[in-house]
């Protein structure tokens, strides 16, 4: 069975450095990993996908990842953190058409 | 233009009832479902239909019942609500016929459902 692992219940950044949320995953095969956004009171976004190709993902509002096949990892990085990503970031893989979550980090950008 | 939209956006009911979430989405997407998430913001699939077929049944409990009467619709009936329903309730669609590449979901803004 496919899982995905966030360590971090919390994340706090302040404003202007780099922020990293880390995901783990393990699935059998090739993965389908993605990033979500969700803001308060509001539905999940779409942030970015690693399908296969390059490891490193560019998605929205600057944000990448870096698919790590060895560490069986896909971290979720910004340059330089805003405030308004201050939100509530879910990692998730796909396997056998089934899209499963981790439990979520929220990430706090302290101006 | 709203992608995936569902209605109501709130829904407060007592204990017993019989209630109704809809979903639409105007992307065109083949497949759609229904995520539930806890007070603990925890995200689990319950549903899933691909051009109105049943896909994925999760240990959903039978008062349940998903329906979908077109690929752009799907929409959840509960019966005999019980107050471990109260949570929020995402509809969400992808095109997952084509390619891996268009694997990616995208979300309806959530029903949020209170069961007093």
């Amino acid at each position: 069975a496919q899982s995905v692992a966030q360590p971090e219940d919390q994340v706090n950044v302040a404003e202007g450095n780099p922020l990293t949320v880390k995901c783990t995953y393990s699935v059998s095969g090739n993965p389908y990993l993605f990033w979500y956004v969700q803001y308060p009171n509001r539905g999940l976004q779409f942030l970015l996908k690693y399908i296969t190709g390059d490891n490193l993902v560019k998605g929205s509002y600057g944000f990448e990842a870096e698919f790590n096949k060895s560490q069986t990892s896909f971290h979720l990085k910004k340059p330089s953190a805003l405030v308004s990503d201050s939100a509530l970031y879910f990692c998730a893989v796909r396997f056998n058409e089934k899209l499963t979550f981790g439990t979520g980090t929220r990430l706090t950008i302290i101006p | 233009d709203t992608a995936v939209s569902q209605t109501p956006k709130y829904l407060v009911t007592q204990m017993g009832n019989d209630k109704s979430i809809k979903c639409e989405q105007n992307l065109g997407h083949d497949t759609m479902y229904w995520y539930k998430q806890d007070s603990k913001k925890f995200l689990k699939i319950m549903f899933s239909y691909n051009n109105k077929e049943l896909i994925i049944n999760e240990t959903v409990p039978n008062r349940f019942s998903p329906k979908s009467p077109d690929k752009a619709h799907l929409n959840l009936h509960i019966n005999s609500l019980e107050l471990g329903d109260s949570a929020v309730y995402f509809c969400a669609s992808s095109q997952d016929q084509v390619a891996p590449s268009s694997y990616e979901q995208y979300f309806g803004p959530g029903t949020r459902l209170t069961v007093t």
